[in-house]
């Protein structure tokens, strides 16, 4: 089975400073990994994944996160948080083979930007 | 470009009834997965459907049943609702099982 642990169900930054939202996974092989943005009362927006190749993963919106095996983990980073950036964050994991591929979320973490 | 499309986009039920939501994939997208996300809570997944058939089954309780069509829209009924079920559910599509799964807007389910 595999599971997401988010770090943090509450980050606050400045705007303008480093955002650094953690995320953890467990699998017994590496699985597909995700980031999605929620905003208020919409959908799932994705903002990066990490399927195969290399480990530093760019998205959208400046977002970025990477692949460490070692650590099992896959954090998301963007240098300088704007405003617009305020928004809930989910991580996510897939199996990479097999007929099921649904997808296994963390809570969440909500960010907050602070002027 | 074209979208995951979910009707309606706000429901409200009283318990004990039914209700049907609906999903219209990304065109050429052959799976559908369905989500639910309780207030404050991180998605579910429900079930999903590959080329018309049920490929997996998650958290779905037995009073909720869905399918998939030829046109390969699906849609979610629920039966003898709970104020439990309210929440908003997410219909996802992707091409041949395939990641990424686009996302709907959802339907936000209010239960009286």
């Amino acid at each position: 089975a595999q599971s997401v642990t988010q770090l943090g169900s509450h980050v606050s930054v400045s705007e303008g400073a480093l955002v650094l939202l953690r995320c953890n996974y467990s699998s017994s092989v590496p699985p597909y990994l995700f980031w999605y943005v929620q905003y208020p009362n919409q959908g799932l927006q994705l903002l990066l994944k990490y399927t195969t190749g290399a480990t530093l993963v760019k998205g959208i919106n400046g977002f970025e996160a990477e692949f460490k095996k070692s650590e099992t983990s896959f954090h998301l980073t963007k240098p300088s948080a704007h405003m617009s950036d305020a928004a809930e964050y989910f991580c996510a994991v897939s199996p990479f083979s097999g007929s099921a591929r649904q997808l296994t979320f963390g809570s969440g973490t909500q960010l907050t930007v602070l002027p | 470009a074209a979208g995951v499309i979910q009707s309606p986009r706000h429901l409200i039920k009283e318990k004990r009834e039914t209700a049907t939501l609906k999903c219209y994939p990304i065109p050429r997208h052959d799976t559908v997965y369905w989500y639910q996300q309780g207030p404050g809570q991180d998605p579910q997944f429900l079930i999903s459907f590959y080329e018309k058939m049920q490929s997996d089954k998650g958290s779905i309780p037995d009073r909720f049943s869905a399918q998939q069509f030829s046109d390969y829209h699906s849609e979610l009924n629920m039966s003898s609702l709970e104020l439990g079920d309210s929440a908003l559910y997410f219909c996802a599509s992707s091409s041949l099982g395939e990641q990424p799964q686009h996302f709907g807007d959802g339907t936000r389910l209010s239960i009286l």
